[in-house]
């Protein structure tokens, strides 16, 4: 168990509002990710961070932004959600590059 | 480009009964390679794990050896028991960057 603990656990918004999820681990790791899971598509990585204030691009980036002020939070913004970005979001850390990786419990997102 | 590439589920089968779940990739380097399983409404959680040629990763009962020379990475286990029935994902670390490279997911269902 790495600490990590995810907020809200579910949401529901409607098309265009702005979303914040939280994403807060306890116990220190450097790298943070941010992956949706969808059917069909298995996890698809959105962002990470390799520290603070350090952020990246994944594959699926579009729509989405980061910020990891702070080495225990990494907070993903969805700036106006669409019902495409219905869907499961997870949080994972690591301590080391390209190693094991701890996941959060995941949110999930409902956009109408 | 790095990729992994998982055998299509759902897979089912009887309580006892023998398990496998292919898994091959694609990848420069020595990556590491993982099995991870998803529980219903549960997070990613890592099940093994092997980082070199031949080694073998074990857990619950669960087994994979990392073949370079077939490029594989196959979860087995030889008696299956209902609580097994979860999502089981194979990934590999690129080495090269911060990403682990996922494959699509094997749901597996076992049956009393």
């Amino acid at each position: 168990d790495a600490g990590i603990t995810q907020s809200p656990r579910h949401k529901v918004t409607e098309t265009g509002t702005p979303v914040t999820l939280r994403c807060h681990q306890t116990e220190n790791h450097r790298y943070m990710y941010w992956y949706r899971q969808d059917p069909g598509h298995g996890l698809r990585l959105i962002h990470y961070s390799y520290g603070v204030k350090d952020t990246d691009k994944g594959e699926v980036s579009d729509g989405y932004s980061v910020s990891r002020s702070k080495t225990e939070d990494f907070l993903l913004t969805l700036e106006s959600a669409t019902s495409s970005q219905t869907s499961v979001y997870f949080c994972a850390v690591s301590g080391t590059r390209g190693e094991t990786q701890y996941f959060g419990p995941g949110t999930r997102l409902l956009v109408l | 480009g790095n990729s992994v590439t998982q055998m299509e589920g759902p897979v089912t089968l009887s309580e006892e009964a023998f398990l496998t779940i292919n898994c091959t990739y694609t990848a420069t380097g020595y990556p590491s390679l993982f099995w991870y399983v998803q529980y219903p409404g549960e997070g990613l959680q890592l099940l093994l794990k092997a980082t070199k040629a031949d080694d073998k990763g074990s857990n619950k009962g669960f087994e994979a050896t990392y073949r370079k020379e077939t490029t594989s990475f196959h979860l087995e286990k030889g008696s299956v028991q209902v609580s097994d029935s979860a999502v089981y994902f194979c990934a590999l670390s690129s080495g090269s960057n911060y990403q682990l490279i996922w494959g699509a997911g094997t749901k597996l269902i076992i049956k009393p």
